[in-house]
């Protein structure tokens, strides 16, 4: 266990829809990172929160966006769900946002149908 | 663009036979290289962090070591519970602070 939770731990969905994935990061750590996970792409990188403040995006679609709240914990929202949307998104968390590890969270498996 | 290669893509093993997991990094200075498990359908587990070339670190049935261009995980004696993805990221220099991660190789560890 990292001690990185994540839910819901699954959700089913229809196109066009939005969904909110939810993740608490590691007792301590500051810096919220955000995943996508398909068969074909592999790990990919979204967007990166650090005590608040988002400090990194990588290939996160303009139909996607994030948070980190005062507590720390982070939402993912996904909006005008394409069927390309289904995969495993995945929260990951760290220290001090810089080359520190990040632990992985179990994960949420989106479908769109 | 950082880019990570893994090879082989899959690997098969008879439990006992010992092998190496190849990752191939091109990064804009290296600032840190990971290992990481995964079971089907779970999160990425970690296993190492490696800095610099010529550094090693061991777990158990596993050994990372890093050169320039590539690192290998090398299993020795693998058994069953082996058998997973493994995963290999790089974070470069920069202020972007994400880990580029390769594709993965799947290892089967048969009885």
């Amino acid at each position: 266990d990292s001690g990185v939770t994540q839910t819901p731990k699954h959700l089913i969905t229809a196109t066009g829809q939005r969904v909110t994935l939810r993740c608490s990061p590691r007792s301590g750590d500051l810096s919220v990172y955000w995943y996508q996970q398909s068969l074909d792409q592999g790990l990919q990188f979204l967007i990166q929160y650090y005590n608040g403040e988002e400090r990194a995006k990588g290939n996160i679609l303009e139909r996607f966006s994030a948070q980190q709240f005062p507590d720390l914990h982070s939402e993912l929202n996904l909006s005008s769900l394409e069927l390309g949307d289904s995969a495993l998104y995945f929260c990951a968390s760290g220290t001090s946002g810089s080359t520190d590890t990040q632990y992985f969270g179990p994960g949420t498996r989106l479908t769109v149908l | 663009e950082d880019q990570v290669t893994q090879s082989p893509e899959a690997l098969r093993l008879q439990e006992g036979e010992s092998s190496s997991l190849n990752c191939s990094y091109t990064v804009s200075g290296l600032r840190g290289l990971f290992w990481y498990r995964q079971d089907p359908g779970k999160g990425p587990e970690f296993l190492f962090t490696l800095y610099s070339a010529g550094e090693e670190k061991e777990k158990e049935r596993l050994k990372a070591t890093l050169t320039k261009k590539e690192s290998f995980l090398h299993i020795t004696a693998p058994k069953p519970e082996d058998s997973a993805t493994y995963l290999c990221a790089v974070h470069s220099g920069g202020s972007n602070y994400k880990l580029t991660f390769g594709k993965g190789t799947l290892l089967t560890v048969n009885p």
